[in-house]
């Protein structure tokens, strides 16, 4: 089993939807989890941490739960500019395991 | 915030050169850097991972004398494929963290062997 399973869509909505993606981790013991976005041919940029409370930046709400061991990334208000892939990231201590990415397009 | 910084970006050279990449932690000291690679349409696969002070540690099937990290201070570790081959072509992203920090990334380099 993957340390880290993500659906890799493609998911395509139009501008203005809510989208959301899950992830699992098969690790318990994991310790900090992260959502970055990276487009097409450049690096990984951090998008945010998951805190176990729950934390929201702006259009962007990332949630834990740990007991079901899944993060949640949802997006509001879909805009053009976040077509992009979202990475998944679990950090056990030791390492960093990364999802395959999940593709959403924004369409006008 | 957090800078990385990776070069070259780019990289063009005949088969059986060898090539260094440079990863850089601009404004922070990274106790760890670990490297990474990508093929097209896929999710980074993890390389090594480095220490300051202290030898990579190697995933499997990584070769550790073709893919040489040194990481000898805690704001420079360097890549050097080693006789690189076509099949060595591909988009090679480091990133650095420090402590309990999330993991910055370089900009990635982008090594083509023809």
């Amino acid at each position: 089993r993957k340390e880290v399973e993500q659906d890799p869509g493609p998911f395509n909505v139009p501008e203005g939807a809510t989208v959301a993606f899950n992830c699992t981790y098969s690790n318990s013991a994991s310790q900090s989890f992260f959502w970055y976005r990276q487009d097409c041919r450049k690096e990984p940029k951090l998008l945010m941490s998951v805190y176990s409370s729950g934390n929201e930046d702006g259009r962007f709400t990332a949630q834990l739960n740990r007991a079901s061991q899944y993060i949640s990334l949802l997006i509001r208000d879909s805009k053009l500019s976040d077509s992009a892939t979202y990475l998944c990231v679990v950090f056990t201590g030791n390492q960093f395991y990364f999802g395959t990415g999940t593709s959403l397009t924004v369409i006008p | 915030g957090a800078v990385v910084s990776q070069h070259p970006s780019w990289v063009i050279c005949k088969s059986g050169t060898s090539v260094k990449i440079e990863c850089r932690s601009l404004d922070f000291q990274a106790t760890t850097m670990f490297w990474y690679r990508q093929f097209p349409k896929q999710s980074l696969m993890l390389m090594a991972t480095s220490n300051e002070g202290s030898k990579a540690t190697y995933e499997q099937g990584v070769e550790k004398d073709k893919f040489l990290i040194n990481h000898a201070s805690l704001t420079l570790s360097t890549l050097t494929v080693t006789s690189a081959h076509p099949e060595d072509s591909s988009f090679y992203i480091c990133s650095a963290k420090r402590s309990n920090q999330p993991q910055h990334f370089g900009d990635g380099t982008r090594l083509s062997i023809l």
